[in-house]
């Protein structure tokens, strides 16, 4: 089945330390999304990928990176996660436009900064 | 990105219907009006979409009246499964398909 899908499900991380999620999909969609959600709040959109062009939004902090080399993968760097940097990362896409435009998620990262 | 409002929790039982309104004043005349679920430790999952007037599908209704200004989210004879946070978003489908989360409805349904 055409998915979205995310790995690892949970990481754990030290104050610090590097930590790179990964997003892959079979869906073909152009666009790709990460979001973060802490506990009990909404999604909070990072950045998304239109296609190649990288869209940041205007308060994510630099400590977030982002690439994406190919139409099926994308990538979601935290260069030095912070203890507020614990929540579910949401990866999703979007085809460019439609009648009806649906964004489809995965199921998540939950990371864990110790 | 127009605002959204919507209560913080409703409580329901089995078989009921329930109805979730949300409120976006400042709605823009290309925006569309979008609802997803999101059940704990899950992703949000797309439930229903609408312009104006009233979308139907498998699942639930969206009525959206004249003005747009608000919209309702109708799910019929819900079940203990229907428990989840329902989002409501406005946006435009072309501007780059950027979608802004607003707080959620938490959805409780009890035997």
């Amino acid at each position: 089945d055409a998915m979205v899908i995310q790995n690892p499900r949970y990481q754990v991380t030290q104050f610090g330390k590097p930590v790179t999620l990964s997003c892959s999909q079979t869906l073909n969609h152009n666009v790709m999304y990460w979001y973060q959600q802490k506990s009990s709040q909404a999604p909070k959109l990072l950045f998304h990928y239109y296609d190649k062009d990288f869209n940041n939004e205007a308060d994510t902090p630099d400590n977030f990176q982002s690439r994406r080399p190919n139409t099926s993968f994308c990538f979601l760097d935290i260069r030095s996660p912070g203890l507020g940097d614990a929540a579910m990362y949401l990866c999703a896409t979007g085809p460019l436009a439609g009648d009806q435009y649906e964004q489809f998620f995965g199921p998540g990262t939950r990371l864990t900064v110790l | 990105l127009a605002k959204t409002t919507q209560p913080i929790s409703m409580d329901s039982y089995e078989g009921q219907e329930v109805n979730i309104t949300c409120s976006h004043n400042n709605i823009a005349t290309n925006d569309y009006i979008t609802w997803y679920q999101q059940f704990p430790s899950q992703g949000p999952r797309f439930i229903i979409q609408g312009y104006k007037t009233k979308v139907t599908n498998e699942v639930a209704s969206l009525f959206i009246p004249a003005d747009r200004k608000s919209s309702t989210l109708s799910l019929p004879r819900v079940s203990l499964s229907d428990t989840a946070v329902y989002y409501c978003l406005v946006g435009d489908l072309a501007a780059g398909n950027k979608l802004t989360f607003g707080g959620g409805t938490r959805v409780l349904v009890k035997p």
